[in-house]
């Protein structure tokens, strides 16, 4: 049971360059969450789905976008990569949106940007 | 002020000693509420679901006070492998429901 899978698991960036970050659940769950986590700031959430077909912008969602390819899937690029978004990101999947259940997380990607 | 405030620590603990952490959470109407643990360098795993009973998994016992709003987690007999950070989760039922975290207290069991 994989349960959610995050792709790649590190990556150093040059400033500027772009690049997508991957996530698949096989959970069958409705609800998708994109965070980043920085020493000393806690887990931030950049963008979120509630269900298939729907975005919504977190507490920082500056600088990225999102794509809900279907109900497994969701991805979030940087269009231009900068040092500010050297940070560890985490791909969360929920049965609802209500987060009554909790969210299960993916092992993370280490993104440096140089 | 923080949603979800907790004291990062870090708890030095000696193994088999019992610790407690305290959260507080500024949103009356919230609903659900978790603790996680966070491993160095990995991604957050629920721990326990905390109830407004409270309630028990083995040596871990989470409780809820809703009027003071904090929510507490105490583990007895502390092992070397529950150095970890544990991160106080809130639903606050806010616009969209989003799960809001605490920044984590850091424990650190030692011999």
């Amino acid at each position: 049971n994989a349960g959610v899978t995050q792709t790649p698991k590190f990556q150093v960036l040059k400033t500027g360059q772009s690049m997508t970050l991957q996530c698949a659940q096989d959970m069958n769950h409705n609800s998708m969450y994109w965070y980043r986590q920085d020493p000393g700031m806690g887990l931030r959430l950049i963008y979120y789905s509630a269900s298939e077909g729907t975005t919504d912008k977190g507490e920082v969602p500056n600088g990225y976008n999102v794509s809900r390819l279907n109900k497994r899937e969701f991805s979030l690029r940087l269009e231009s990569a900068a040092p500010s978004q050297t940070s560890v990101y985490f791909c969360a999947s929920s049965e609802t949106n209500t987060g009554a259940y909790g969210y299960t997380f993916g092992s993370g990607t280490r993104l440096t940007v140089v | 002020r923080k949603e979800v405030e907790q004291d990062p620590g870090p708890f030095n603990v000696p193994e088999g000693a019992t610790v407690a952490f305290n959260c507080t959470y500024s949103n009356s109407a919230s609903q659900s509420f978790f603790w996680y643990r966070q491993d160095c360098r990995k991604e957050p795993k629920l721990l326990m679901s905390v109830y407004s009973s409270g309630n028990e998994d083995g040596r871990f016992t989470a409780q809820l006070n809703r009027a003071s709003q904090y929510i507490s987690l105490l583990i007895r007999d502390s092992k070397l492998s529950d150095s970890a950070t544990y991160l106080c989760v809130v639903n606050p039922r806010g616009a969209g429901n989003m799960l809001t975290f605490g920044g984590g207290t850091r424990l650190m069991v030692k011999p």
